[in-house]
């Protein structure tokens, strides 16, 4: 079985601080990471992915996230926050092979200016 | 424009009528999903197909189902059984081997009255 944590359903931060939105994971077997970003009323949209190549992942928006597989975390950072980024994020795992991919139950970021 | 386009947006039923969210994808992906939404829930899985005419349940499948005739189109029919429809819905699609990445579409919310 697998499954996904992320710590904080509400994360604030300044405009042009640090962005950490944290995701803790658990697999049987090495996972395919992923996260997401939902705005208000609308579908998923992948931000980045993780699939056993480079464990420091680079993604849209000027995101990243780093796979420790020693920490079984796959955080999803960035340096500097924009109004813009005022979203939910969804962290999911897929194990290799697998057509179900597991939620976490998101974490919603606010972006104070 | 490749994509996944759910029609309505937003659908209004009265309690223990059936209706059938619509999904269609012309990315010429094999495998199609349904997700429920609730606040603080994150996303769960109602059923998914790998292929046409072959579909299989999810975490949350009762008093939902599906048909998948065409290779385009996987639609929803949420029945009167179904004890708590009110949500947003959401379709995705995947290539269906590999990675296996899962693209959303921008969802439809349910409200029965």
């Amino acid at each position: 079985a697998q499954s996904v944590t992320q710590l904080g359903s509400h994360v604030s931060v300044s405009e042009g601080a640090l962005v950490l939105l944290r995701c803790n994971y658990s697999s049987s077997v090495p996972p395919y990471l992923f996260w997401y970003v939902q705005y208000p009323n609308q579908g998923l949209q992948l931000l980045l992915k993780y699939t056993s190549a480079a464990t420091l992942v680079k993604g849209i928006n000027g995101f990243e996230a780093e796979f420790k597989k020693s920490e079984t975390s796959f955080h999803l950072t960035k340096p500097s926050a924009h109004m813009s980024d005022a979203a939910e994020y969804f962290c999911a795992v897929l194990r290799a092979g697998s057509y179900q991919l597991t939620f976490g139950k998101g974490t919603k970021l606010s972006v104070i200016p | 424009d490749g994509g996944i386009t759910q029609s309505p947006k937003y659908l209004f039923r009265k309690e223990g009528q059936n209706v059938t969210l619509s999904c269609e994808q012309n990315l010429n992906h094999d495998a199609m999903y349904w997700y429920r939404q609730d606040p603080g829930q994150g996303l769960r899985l109602i059923y998914y197909s790998q292929i046409v005419n072959d579909f299989q349940k999810g975490d949350i499948a009762e008093g939902y189902s599906v048909s998948r005739e065409k290779k385009e189109s996987f639609p929803l029919t949420v029945t009167s059984a179904q004890k708590n429809p009110t949500a947003f819905y959401l379709c995705a699609s995947s290539i269906g081997q590999g990675v296996n990445t899962q693209y959303f579409g921008p969802g439809t919310r349910l409200t029965v009255l």
